[in-house]
């Protein structure tokens, strides 16, 4: 069946340096890639996101482009903040699973130090 | 505004206890999720409903209940069959937009069994 594989954490980082989390994934056909945010206590939030091969998702600096040939989405973003300290999720929908099922990475913590 | 309301955000039961976990949402959305976090695993989906009246088992639906008699509501009950039922609860729904499905979580509820 369809899954994701993202690095474990925890990742630790001081501020302002450049950020990698590697997602892998295995779909029989092609899926839309996501990557969630998850703030301590919290419930995840849609940080960005990619429907087809080539598509580059960005929003608050992070960045992730759909990479079919290495069935990859990385996340990265050039600058971390102190406030970018959170649990990190990459995940599935579609390709060739049910469409609107959420499939997750074990998710990634960072944690940023000033 | 719109959103997912899952209450309560923490939740203490004895053990051999039955309890419901509360998710609404006022959305419109079709589908509403259930996933259970733990600690290095990620989120698996226990159950899922994709219309009124019908659910599906997810990867992990052991001890577990849901029902769907409202489009705005899907109740999860923890039974005591579920052996380990101490985690970290997310309920979400989704909505399909030109083939593409946007998914919006809860902020999650923390049972606790004791």
């Amino acid at each position: 069946g369809n899954s994701v594989t993202q690095m474990e954490g925890p990742v630790t980082l001081s501020e302002e340096a450049f950020l990698t989390i590697n997602c892998t994934y295995t779909a029989t056909g092609y899926p839309s890639l996501f990557w969630y945010v998850q703030y301590p206590g919290e419930g995840l939030q849609l940080l960005l996101k990619a429907t087809k091969a080539d598509d580059k998702g960005s929003n608050k600096g992070f960045e992730a482009t759909y990479r079919k040939e290495t069935t990859s989405f990385h996340l990265e973003k050039g600058s971390v903040q102190v406030s970018d300290s959170a649990v990190y999720f990459c995940a599935l929908s579609g390709g060739g699973g049910a469409t609107n099922k959420l499939i997750f990475g074990t998710g990634t913590l960072l944690a940023v130090q000033p | 505004d719109g959103g997912i309301t899952q209450s309560p955000k923490y939740l203490f039961r004895k053990e051999g206890q039955n309890v419901t976990l509360s998710c609404e949402q006022n959305l419109n959305h079709d589908a509403m999720y259930w996933y259970r976090q733990d600690p290095g695993q990620g989120l698996r989906l226990i159950y899922y409903s994709q219309i009124v009246n019908d659910f599906q088992k997810g990867d992990i639906a052991e001890g577990y209940s849901v029902s769907r008699e409202k489009k705005e509501s899907f109740p999860l009950t923890v039974t005591s069959a579920q052996k380990n039922p101490t985690a970290f609860y997310l309920c979400a729904s989704s909505i399909e937009v030109d083939g593409n499905y946007g998914y919006t979580f809860g902020s999650g509820t923390r049972l606790t069994v004791v």
